[in-house]
C-alpha cells in the first residue's frame, strides 16, 4: 500500500473550512485513498474514501488531483468537535480486508 | 451506533497476570479482524490479523506467545495479553472489515495499564 505524507499539524478557525491535504506519490492505480479520524483516546471513524473521483458525503468532501499523487480532505465548517488526528491511508482493499497501515496523521485543532 | 464494540474499554491489573480483550462485530459476520496497539502520542501499530477457524497471522516484532489471539466465531475474536509488563500498557483497539463495504469499523478501544 502506499505511503501517505501529511502535515504534522493544523489549525482552523471554528466555522471555518478546514482543508487537510495529504501527498501519495508512490499510489498505484487500483489503490484508494481512504480518510480515517481519531477523536482522543477513541476508535478511529471512517470519513471518506475515493479512488478517482472527487468524492462528498455528509462528512467531508475529497478531492483527488489528475494525477493522484496528492489529495485534500475538506471539512467545510469545522466545528470544535471535529478536533482530532486525521490518517490519510492508501489501501488496496477489497470488500472483506481492511488492514489498514496508519502513519502518523494530521492533528487538526479547531479554535474558537 | 457501534458495529465494533470492545470490551472491556479499561482494565488496570498486577504485574504477570493475563488479561483478555474481547471484539465483538454486532451486526455483521467477520472472518477477518485486526489488533492493533496504540501508545501515548504516537500512532496506531498493527499487531496481527486475526482470522475466524484459523490461526493468527502476526506483524514482524510481535511475540505470539504472549499476545494470544483467538478468533472461534464469526463475531468474535479476543487478544490475551499473557503475564503483562508494565511495558505492555497501551491502548489497543481491534477493527472488523463489514462485507459488502469498503469501510474497516473500529472498536472503541481499550485502555490497559499494568501495575
Amino acid at each position: 500500500d502506499a505511503k501517505t505524507t501529511q502535515p504534522t499539524s493544523m489549525d482552523c478557525a471554528e466555522g471555518r473550512a478546514a482543508n487537510l491535504p495529504c501527498n501519495h506519490s508512490t499510489i498505484s492505480g487500483n489503490e484508494y485513498v481512504y480518510w480515517y479520524r481519531q477523536i482522543h483516546s477513541q476508535g478511529p471513524q471512517y470519513i471518506i474514501h475515493g479512488l478517482k473521483n472527487n468524492e462528498t458525503n455528509e462528512m467531508a468532501s475529497l478531492i483527488i488531483t489528475e494525477d493522484r499523487k496528492s489529495s485534500t480532505l475538506i471539512l467545510p465548517h469545522a466545528t470544535l468537535r471535529d478536533t482530532a488526528v486525521y490518517y490519510c491511508i492508501g489501501f488496496r482493499g477489497s470488500s472483506n480486508t481492511g488492514k489498514l497501515i496508519f502513519g502518523q496523521g494530521t492533528t487538526l485543532q479547531v479554535k474558537p | 451506533g457501534a458495529v465494533v464494540s470492545q470490551h472491556p474499554s479499561w482494565v488496570i491489573c498486577k504485574s504477570g497476570t493475563s488479561v483478555k480483550i474481547e471484539c465483538r462485530s454486532l451486526d455483521f459476520q467477520a472472518t477477518t479482524m485486526f489488533w492493533y496497539r496504540q501508545f501515548p502520542k504516537q500512532s496506531l501499530m498493527l499487531m496481527a490479523t486475526s482470522n475466524e477457524g484459523s490461526k493468527a497471522t502476526y506483524e514482524q516484532g510481535v511475540e505470539k506467545d504472549k499476545f494470544l489471539i483467538n478468533h472461534a466465531s464469526l463475531t468474535l475474536s479476543t487478544l490475551t495479553v499473557t503475564s503483562a509488563h508494565p511495558e505492555d500498557s497501551s491502548f489497543y483497539i481491534c477493527s472488523a472489515p463489514r462485507f459488502g463495504t469498503t469501510e474497516a469499523f473500529f472498536g472503541q478501544g481499550t485502555r490497559l495499564t499494568v501495575v
